[in-house]
């Protein structure tokens, strides 16, 4: 089974702008979750979702946010970006087993 | 409070070595733990959990609920295992898929 994928890899956003961020769960797996990953603040949860609907959610500001389409794939939204946003993001998909992390999309916030 | 708190940063071993990475939590709840790891330039992977006892790559890790700790040791250290790691907690039920990472341990192995 091919892996999660995350596109872009690498993005560089001015602040004020807003951001698309796109995930393609293991075929199958019907849960996507996302993290933000920074030196200061380590991997934090945003929110996951399972068959199209927000299953849980983090300590996040509206900002962020997230959907699910019908064939799994997500997608997470970050508008006004901010200098604190540079991360990277990673996706996760898990079946009953386990979670399986993508590569994750660098966002860089100028 | 849910956390999960590793102690050292960084972790510097020679070969052959034993290994012992810190990992302590607060969780109210029945937990599950995991152990994260990342080599360079690769994704996030999972490495073991608590409730199926393996051992994998010569790594073990025992859940201890009155310490609420779960370390993770390893008696002789190899170059390969050079990588950041993540102690991980999620609620023990199914179709609770929301990890609490801690900072994480690099650990470094010397020849």
């Amino acid at each position: 089974k091919a892996g999660v994928t995350q596109t872009p890899r690498y993005l560089i956003k001015t602040r004020g702008q807003q951001v698309t961020l796109s995930c393609s769960p293991i075929s199958g797996h019907r849960s996507v979750s996302w993290y933000q990953q920074t030196p200061g603040q380590g991997l934090q949860f945003l929110f996951e979702y399972f068959s199209e609907t927000q299953r849980n959610k983090g300590n996040f500001p509206g900002r962020f946010s997230g959907r699910q389409f019908s064939n799994s794939r997500s997608e997470m939204n970050v508008s006004t970006l901010e200098l604190g946003d540079s991360a990277l993001y990673l996706c996760a998909s898990s079946d009953q087993d386990s979670t399986y992390f993508g590569p994750g999309t660098r966002l860089t916030v100028t | 409070a849910q956390r999960v708190t590793q102690p050292e940063k960084l972790l510097s071993v020679f070969k052959g070595a034993p290994v012992e990475l810190k990992c302590n939590y607060s969780y109210s709840g029945s937990p599950e733990l995991f152990w994260y790891v990342q080599y360079s330039r690769q994704r996030l992977q999972l490495l073991l959990r608590h409730i199926s006892r393996e051992s994998i790559k010569g790594f073990t890790a025992d859940l201890n609920k009155g310490e609420t700790s779960f370390h993770l040791k390893k008696p002789f250290a190899q170059e390969e295992d050079s990588a950041m790691y993540y102690c991980a907690l999620s609620r023990l039920s199914g179709g609770y898929n929301k990890l609490i990472f801690g900072a994480g341990t690099r650990l470094a192995v010397h020849p």
